[in-house]
């Protein structure tokens, strides 16, 4: 069975660009979460996701959005990007979302210039 | 608020057992997850602690302690591929909040 999906891979923007990320979960897995990583700590986590409806977000500005489509893949939308918004991007997901497993995705590494 | 902690970096050799600890300031998490990352690599699930007690997984086991809030991470026959970044990561209910990661060195 294929893992976690992410596209694209790598990605560059200019500072104020919007870009849009994608993931598909694990074949069964109706939870996807979003995790930022800067270069040197621990993924930070941005949103939870459960039969589309959103379970948790984390400490981000508004700029950060994200969406979960009835096959359960998701996406996560970053609106006037800034410096600071470089890094890799991780897509995690489970059966339901809570006490058990996640699996990540390959990520996608931003960088903004 | 919540955080864990672990020590930033440990070296080894090759054959020999390490111990990454990990203690952790919060409470109401789900269980305790360790993820191996390489690097430019996505964490990698090693294991899951949801009661006390090890879990052991071929050459990886790990512990957890909940009336101590601490777990460990102990890696048995070290190789040279071990050598990556180790995180111990909090489940609140299926957010997950991670230390700041160990990296490990293996030395021939």
């Amino acid at each position: 069975d294929a893992g976690v999906t992410q596209s694209p891979t790598h990605l560059i923007k200019t500072r104020g660009q919007q870009v849009t990320l994608r993931c598909s979960p694990i074949s069964g897995h109706k939870s996807v979460s979003w995790y930022q990583q800067v270069l040197g700590q621990g993924p930070q986590f941005i949103f939870q996701y459960y039969e589309k409806e959103e379970r948790g977000r984390g400490n981000f500005p508004d700029r950060f959005s994200a969406r979960q489509f009835p096959n359960y893949s998701s996406e996560l939308n970053v609106n006037a990007l800034l410096l600071g918004d470089s890094a890799l991007y991780l897509c995690a997901s489970s059966f339901s979302g809570g006490g058990e497993t996640q699996y990540f995705g390959p990520g996608t590494r931003l960088l903004v210039l | 608020g919540q955080s864990l902690e672990q020590p930033s970096e440990v070296t080894a050799v090759e054959g020999a057992i390490v111990q990454i600890n990990c203690t952790y300031q919060t409470s109401g998490f789900y269980g305790l997850s360790w993820y191996q990352q390489h690097d430019g690599g996505a964490p990698t699930f090693l294991s899951y602690n949801a009661l006390d007690g090890l879990e052991e997984t071929g050459r990886f086991s790990s512990f957890l302690s909940r009336s101590d809030s601490y777990g460990y991470l102990l890696l048995q026959e070290l190789q040279m591929k071990d050598s990556a970044s180790y995180f111990c990561a909090g489940d609140l209910s299926g957010k997950l909040i991670f230390g700041q990661g160990t990296e490990l060195s293996v030395k021939p």
